[in-house]
């Protein structure tokens, strides 16, 4: 069954260190997506990625993040000076436009930890 | 600001019995409802989607939607062990992008 890869699984980093996390959605998906969740906490959305551009975003994807689809398989979120707050699982999604786009998939997360 | 509410449980149930998780969302225009199951330690999964007013069934769960009330909740009959997770209520506005996620309830279905 076709799923969404996330790379690396674990990420350590240091504050203001720049991090890339690394995503491969299903192949016929076009619509990609990046959500994050605390420890504990509600899984928030980020940003939503459509046609090579950003379809929508949170009030926490701020100047700091940046999403990419550098080729036509890979899906990047970068966070360019990461602080401490910045550690959380971050998940990334795909969806089917044939199939309702608002059905997510998604993969099975970075975890990440700023130290 | 919009919001997906839901009792944080934990909900405990005997194995065989039902369990019914219910959500309230706040935002009028949003059009599509769905439950997701997470583990612990895994990501969303997606079980079921609604967004038709009334009941949907599939094998062992059935989710209810009531758009005037604003209140979406699922039943899951003979409950198992294995459905021990914590469940997702997420809703979508109208031609949006962004799904909104509830906090989840925490069910714990006992042998």
């Amino acid at each position: 069954e076709p799923e969404v890869t996330q790379t690396p699984s674990h990420q350590v980093t240091q504050m203001g260190q720049e991090v890339i996390l690394r995503c491969v959605p299903i192949s016929n998906h076009l619509y990609f997506y990046w959500y994050r969740q605390i420890l504990g906490q509600k899984v928030e959305f980020l940003v939503s990625f459509y046609n090579n551009e950003i379809s929508e975003k949170s009030e926490i994807f701020d100047d700091q993040f940046s999403v990419e689809r550098p080729d036509g398989s890979n899906f990047t979120l970068k966070i360019r000076s990461t602080k401490l707050e910045d550690s959380a699982m971050y998940f990334c999604a795909s969806s089917d436009p044939t199939d309702q786009r608002e059905k997510l998939f998604f993969g099975s997360g970075t975890q990440l930890s700023v130290l | 600001q919009k919001e997906v509410e839901q009792n944080s449980g934990p909900l405990s149930v005997p194995e065989g019995a039902i369990a019914s998780l219910n959500c309230t969302y706040s935002d009028r225009v949003s059009q599509s409802f769905f439950w997701y199951r997470q583990y612990s330690g895994k990501s969303p999964e997606l079980i079921m989607s609604i967004y038709s007013n009334g009941d949907k069934e599939d094998g062992r769960f059935t989710a209810q939607l009531n758009k005037a009330s604003q209140y979406v909740s699922l039943l899951i009959r003979d409950s198992q062990p294995s459905d021990s997770a914590t469940y997702l209520c997420a809703v979508n506005a109208f031609r949006g992008f962004k799904t909104i996620f509830g906090a989840g309830t925490r069910l714990f279905v006992k042998a």
